[in-house]
């Protein structure tokens, strides 16, 4: 079983600031990646699916890149709805254990 | 509109059994893989089981596997969970899910195992 690691566990950015999260795989994934945000209250939102393919009608200031273990998202210009968990996941399988997303 | 509905959920004992069901409407079951993904109190989201597209192959986690059974019908366009022998860490809001396409969610249902 492919075990997903996210860091930071945490970040605390200003509106305006970039984002970068890490997402690491144990195994090899190829491009099986997808990123979701996650609000509460909400259900998850896909943003990036194959790796760094951007969803419809996900802003432009969110990008991904990464394929075999090692994945990255990036938030260009953080907005203050941005403030939420990201997840990584391999797809239909194993989530990463999050990354907390504080925009204030 | 894609939309996926979930059913199923509510308060059962521990040891005791559920089925959940999700209806799919706006594409077929047999178009994309579909899973079921869960989220406990306070914790991040888990996957719990998959179904691949063509419905020949079930996956599914550890914590979950031999106790949990994954299904679809797809002349009723639906999605199952059969969830046997349930413990207190299964209770949690299960989604289904669309892998592929606009990877669409439900809005869950909720399972709570207590005595």
């Amino acid at each position: 079983e492919v075990v997903l690691t996210q860091s930071p566990a945490t970040l605390s950015l200003s509106p305006g600031e970039r984002a970068t999260l890490s997402c690491r795989a144990s195994h090899s994934l190829a491009n099986n990646l997808v990123w979701y945000q996650h609000k509460p209250g909400q259900a998850p939102r896909l943003l990036i699916y194959d790796a760094s393919n951007r969803a419809p009608g996900i802003p432009a200031r969110f990008s991904a890149s990464g394929s075999g273990t090692d994945f990255t998202l990036t938030i260009s210009s953080l907005e203050p709805e941005d403030s939420a968990v990201y997840y990584c996941q391999q797809r239909s399988a194993t989530f990463g254990p999050g990354t907390t997303v504080d925009v204030k | 509109e894609v939309r996926l509905l979930e059913s199923g959920g509510g308060l059962v004992y521990p040891g005791g059994s559920l089925r959940l069901s999700c209806a799919a409407s706006g594409f077929s079951l047999n178009t994309y893989a579909m899973s079921w993904v869960r989220q406990a109190p306070g914790r991040g989201l888990e996957w719990v089981s998959a179904i691949r597209a063509s419905g020949a192959n079930t996956f599914y986690a550890d914590s979950v596997k031999g106790r949990f059974t994954i299904s679809r019908d797809i002349s009723k366009n639906a999605l199952f969970l059969q969830m046997n022998d349930l413990r207190a860490e299964d209770s949690a809001l299960y989604y289904c899910v669309q892998e592929g396409g606009n990877y669409t969610w439900g809005q869950g249902t909720l399972v709570t195992v207590s005595s």
